[in-house]
C-alpha cells in the first residue's frame, strides 16, 4: 500500500529552526509537495521536490532524498505566524497525489 | 501562484436540501481539478477528480449521486451535496492544476458547510 509517515505535532520556539521530516512509500515518485495549512483555512503551496537536494525559498527549505524515501521541510527563523498545519503530498505513477496527515506545529514565545 | 476561487465560503442550509458550491480558476485553465473534504483536526480527504468535459472520478466510499461534480469548462467546476445530512457538515475544499500532470494544485479557499 502507500504510506506517508510525519510527526503528528511539533512545537517549536520563536526565531529557532524546526526540522519537520516525512517518510513516503509509494507506486511510483513524481514529485514531493509541501504545503502550509492554518486552522479553518485551505492549504498553501510551499515547495515542489522532484531531484533529490535542498529547495531554498526564504525563511523554508525542503530537502529530498529519493533512494530514501525522505524528505523534511526545514523553517529558519520562526515567527508565530508559523504556526500551522504542514502537510506532505507525494505525487504517485498516476500522477495522484498522496497526503499524509499533517504535522501541527506549535510555535512558542 | 496561481489564484482559485471558491463560492459560498460558508453556507448553512437545513435537512434534505441540495447545495452548490462553485471552484474558479482565476488566471490559469485548469484542466484537472479535485474535490477535498475535511473534517476538523483530520487529514484531507479526495472526493473525486473531475477532468474538463468528461466525468468526474470518485474516491472509493463517495457516493457520487449525492456529490454531483460539473466540470463544465476550463474555469469553473461545481459540487452539488443532494440531500444534505448533518454528517456531510464539514469543510470542502477544491484545487485546480493545469494541463501537465505533474503540475501543482493550487487550493481555493473552502467551503463550511453546515447541515441544520
Amino acid at each position: 500500500g502507500q504510506n506517508i509517515d510525519q510527526p503528528t505535532e511539533m512545537t517549536a520556539t520563536e526565531g529557532a529552526i524546526v526540522q519537520i521530516n516525512c517518510t513516503y512509500q509509494t507506486s511510483g515518485f513524481n514529485g514531493l509537495f509541501w504545503y502550509q495549512q492554518h486552522a479553518g483555512e485551505a492549504p498553501t503551496f510551499l515547495s515542489y521536490n522532484v531531484l533529490d537536494g535542498l529547495e531554498e525559498k526564504g525563511r523554508f527549505s525542503s530537502f529530498l532524498s529519493r533512494s530514501k524515501g525522505y524528505s523534511y521541510l526545514l523553517l529558519k527563523e520562526l515567527q508565530m505566524k508559523d504556526s500551522a498545519s504542514y502537510l506532505c503530498a507525494v505525487m504517485d505513477s498516476n500522477y495522484q497525489l498522496i497526503w499524509g496527515a499533517g504535522t501541527k506545529l506549535i510555535i512558542k514565545p | 501562484g496561481a489564484v482559485v476561487s471558491q463560492h459560498p465560503s460558508r453556507v448553512i442550509c437545513k435537512s434534505g436540501t441540495s447545495v452548490k458550491i462553485e471552484c474558479r480558476s482565476l488566471d490559469f485553465q485548469a484542466t484537472t481539478m479535485f474535490w477535498y473534504r475535511q473534517f476538523p483536526k483530520q487529514s484531507l480527504m479526495l472526493m473525486a477528480t473531475s477532468n474538463e468535459g468528461s466525468k468526474a472520478t470518485y474516491e472509493q466510499g463517495v457516493e457520487k449521486d449525492k456529490f454531483l461534480i460539473n466540470h463544465a469548462s476550463l474555469t469553473l467546476s461545481t459540487l452539488t451535496v443532494t440531500s444534505a445530512h448533518p454528517e456531510d457538515s464539514s469543510f470542502y475544499i477544491c484545487s485546480a492544476r493545469g494541463g501537465r500532470a505533474h503540475e501543482t494544485q493550487y487550493f481555493g479557499p473552502g467551503t463550511r458547510l453546515l447541515v441544520l
